[in-house]
């Protein structure tokens, strides 16, 4: 059974530093075509992609925020980290981690249970 | 940032279908890119509702399908229940992006 969960600080300050912690378990992401992805969705719109490593140790940032996006994984502990710098009262949002699966052809599946990050002084 | 766009809200009685659309361009669905739908029920994270146009994974009642044509997708619910109020989105990827993966604008399902 493959599961996700993410972890981090509930509240983080304007212009501080958020980092998100990702743990998983049922796959490996040294194995062919795994990869994870994170999303967010602030409260009561939809749902943005963020980033994404694969097997390979590659990385991709959605385009509008890849210069405060890093993505990284410690493949041992089976975790995926993000961090994203200047945070803002916008960037307030559930931030969801996924396996994702596409190079399979199945999206994103499945989710964690998404952690709620509040940006206020 | 949405680049698929879906209608805000849908609704029907029980046992009615409902469709929701997702228009796209052509540097995502009509690029050829597949679409996956997503159900987000209230208070609690997505799950996949169809993978790669028309693919339901085990345990997703027949009574969901989705279809692609050019460049929109569409999700049909077909004998509406009370249990498929939620939120649906729609994803795909785009060219214009570096091949990012792009979501929908998502469509609230009402079951009068």
């Amino acid at each position: 059974q493959v599961t996700l969960r993410e972890s981090g600080p509930a509240l983080v300050k304007p212009t501080q530093t958020l980092t998100l912690t990702c743990t998983f378990s049922g796959f490996s992401l040294s194995t062919s075509a795994m990869c994870v992805s994170w999303i967010r969705q602030p409260p009561g719109k939809a749902l943005e992609w963020l980033a994404r490593i694969d097997w390979e140790d590659d990385k991709y940032y959605s385009t509008s925020l890849k210069t405060r996006l890093t993505i990284s994984k410690d493949t041992s502990k089976n975790q995926v980290v993000l961090t994203m710098t200047n945070m803002d009262p916008v960037d307030t949002a559930t931030y969801y981690c996924a396996r994702d699966d596409t190079v399979r052809g199945r999206g994103f599946d499945p989710w964690g249970q998404g952690t709620l990050v509040t940006v206020s002084s | 940032q949405s680049v698929l766009t879906q209608p805000p809200s849908v609704s029907g009685a029980p046992g009615q279908r409902v469709t929701i659309s997702c228009t796209g361009s052509s540097s995502n669905i009509g690029a050829g890119y597949e679409v996956h739908w997503y159900q987000q029920l209230p208070g609690t994270a997505p799950k996949l509702l169809i993978y790669v146009n028309s693919n339901r994974p085990s345990g997703v009642p027949d009574r969901f399908s989705g279809s692609k044509s050019g460049t929109s997708a569409s999700l049909v619910i077909t004998g509406l229940q009370a249990e498929d109020e939620a939120d649906y989105y729609c994803q795909s990827y785009d060219s214009s992006l570096s091949d990012s993966r792009v979501f929908g604008t998502g469509t609230k399902v009402t079951v009068l």
